[in-house]
């Protein structure tokens, strides 16, 4: 099976830049992701690593070390809206096929 | 429009009682899923399903049914046998589960068991 850990909190000022972290375990790795959740809302993708190194999409990136197990998602230029939950999923072998398993996700606040 | 409704977005049900939720989608995916989210958690995966007339256990398949009869649908059954049926619920679809398997989601149905 497959397990993510990622920090619960992250807090930051309007303009900053914010790394959240997420580490996998998985019997097999075929991709990253990452999602933004509002609250209430629904969860609208991100970003997609399946090679090491970085992503870049505009202000946010997304980073993977497949050695480590490791991946972020660096927020730059930190706006209010920025405020949100950020899930890490990693894509593994499962029955089969190879859907994602989420992590629990980390809130994001930004303080003006 | 293309994209994934859910209906409704508030449902409200008596104790041992089945409730069908509603997930559509117009984008022409293959792959559709169901999650589950509770207070501070993550999204835990219901069901899925690759193709119409298939469909797969997630890792929290217990007290819920489904089907797919259809392409555009994939409706989930809380049946009276999930002990803790209370949650928030997400309908997702996906080109296939091949390449960067992004998953566009539903607004959500928020049940509450009374």
């Amino acid at each position: 099976g497959q397990s993510l850990e990622q920090p619960s909190e992250v807090t930051a000022v309007e303009g900053a830049i914010v790394q959240i972290n997420c580490t996998y375990q998985t019997s097999g790795f075929y991709g990253l992701s990452w999602y933004q959740q509002h609250d209430g809302g629904a969860p609208t993708f991100l970003s997609y690593n399946a090679l090491d190194g970085l992503e870049e999409t505009g202000r946010f990136s997304s980073f993977l070390s497949r050695s480590d197990s490791y991946g972020y998602l660096l927020l730059q230029e930190l706006q209010m809206k920025d405020s949100a939950s950020y899930f890490c999923a990693v894509r593994g072998p499962s029955g089969g096929s190879y859907i994602p398993t989420f992590g629990r996700g980390t809130s994001l606040i930004v303080h003006p | 429009d293309g994209g994934i409704t859910q209906s409704p977005k508030y449902l409200f049900r008596k104790e041992g009682q089945n409730v069908t939720l509603s997930c559509e989608q117009n984008l022409n995916h293959d792959a559709m899923y169901w999650y589950r989210q509770d207070p501070g958690q993550g999204l835990r995966l219901i069901y899925y399903s690759q193709i119409v007339n298939d469909f797969q256990k997630g890792d929290i398949a217990e007290g819920y049914s489904v089907s797919r009869e259809k392409k555009e649908s994939f409706p989930l059954t809380v049946t009276s046998a999930q002990k803790n049926p209370t949650a928030f619920y997400l309908c997702a679809s996906s080109v296939s589960e091949t390449g960067n398997n992004e998953q566009f989601f539903g607004p959500g149905t928020r049940l509450t068991v009374l």
